[in-house]
């Protein structure tokens, strides 16, 4: 398996909602990663794990609450956020010194 | 922290010509310099990348220089297609990868 696994793909939230996104990846990548990105924007690290630990935290709201249950598994969880939260997240990984792995990102639309 | 420039913002070229893209990064020690290809809607696509201890590195069409002194970066596709027309991004890798503002390349027929 050499893929990064998003879900969901597309989420619809109020801002009184709490949802959390999902990012899994079987490749042993001890590295993970959160970013977010605006339409016609750069992706916007946010946090970084490193052997499950939070090593980076980009100054994100405290809205965003990060996870990292094993080295297979990172979520992010939302609660209250608010419309200009609506962007691409996007999930990446890691291994040391290597290459990056894209998931294909959830669309998340706050309403 | 690390701050990634990009230039040019948009690139326009006709088909079989080449196009360059440059970009400066901040931080002496960033060591990974990744360039992606991103198409509407779709995730980051790695096209190729290269670490600071190599000056030069190619793939058929597209290549990637790497001068560390001046720290700067470029990107170079010749024989362009319409199929190279989306957005592309250059990274520098400091503990997370920090991207530069992009490029839109448009290659007309």
């Amino acid at each position: 398996d050499t893929e990064v696994t998003q879900t969901p793909k597309h989420l619809v939230m109020g801002m009184t909602n709490k949802k959390s996104l999902k990012c899994e990846q079987h490749m042993g990548h001890r590295a993970m990663y959160w970013y977010k990105q605006k339409a016609k924007k750069p992706p916007e690290l946010m946090f970084v794990y490193s052997y499950e630990k939070l090593s980076i935290n980009e100054s994100v709201p405290s809205r965003f609450s990060p996870e990292c249950p094993n080295s297979s598994l990172l979520n992010l969880h939302l609660h209250a956020l608010q419309p200009e939260d609506s962007a691409l997240y996007l999930c990446a990984s890691r291994q040391v010194a290597g290459g990056y792995t894209f998931g294909s990102g959830t669309r998340l639309t706050v309403v | 922290g690390e701050n990634v420039e990009q230039h040019p913002s948009t690139l326009s070229v006709q088909e079989g010509d080449s196009a360059v893209i440059k970009c400066t990064y901040s931080d002496s020690a960033s060591n990974y310099f990744p360039w992606y290809k991103q198409e509407l809607g779709k995730r980051p696509q790695l096209i190729i990348d290269i670490r600071s201890n190599v000056g030069e590195k190619k793939d058929q069409r597209i290549a990637v220089t790497l001068n560390k002194t001046a720290k700067h970066f470029s990107l170079h596709i010749t024989e362009t297609q319409p199929e190279d027309s989306a957005v592309y991004f250059c990274a520098a890798s400091i503990g997370g990868l920090v991207f530069g503002t992009g490029t839109r390349l448009l290659v007309s027929p």
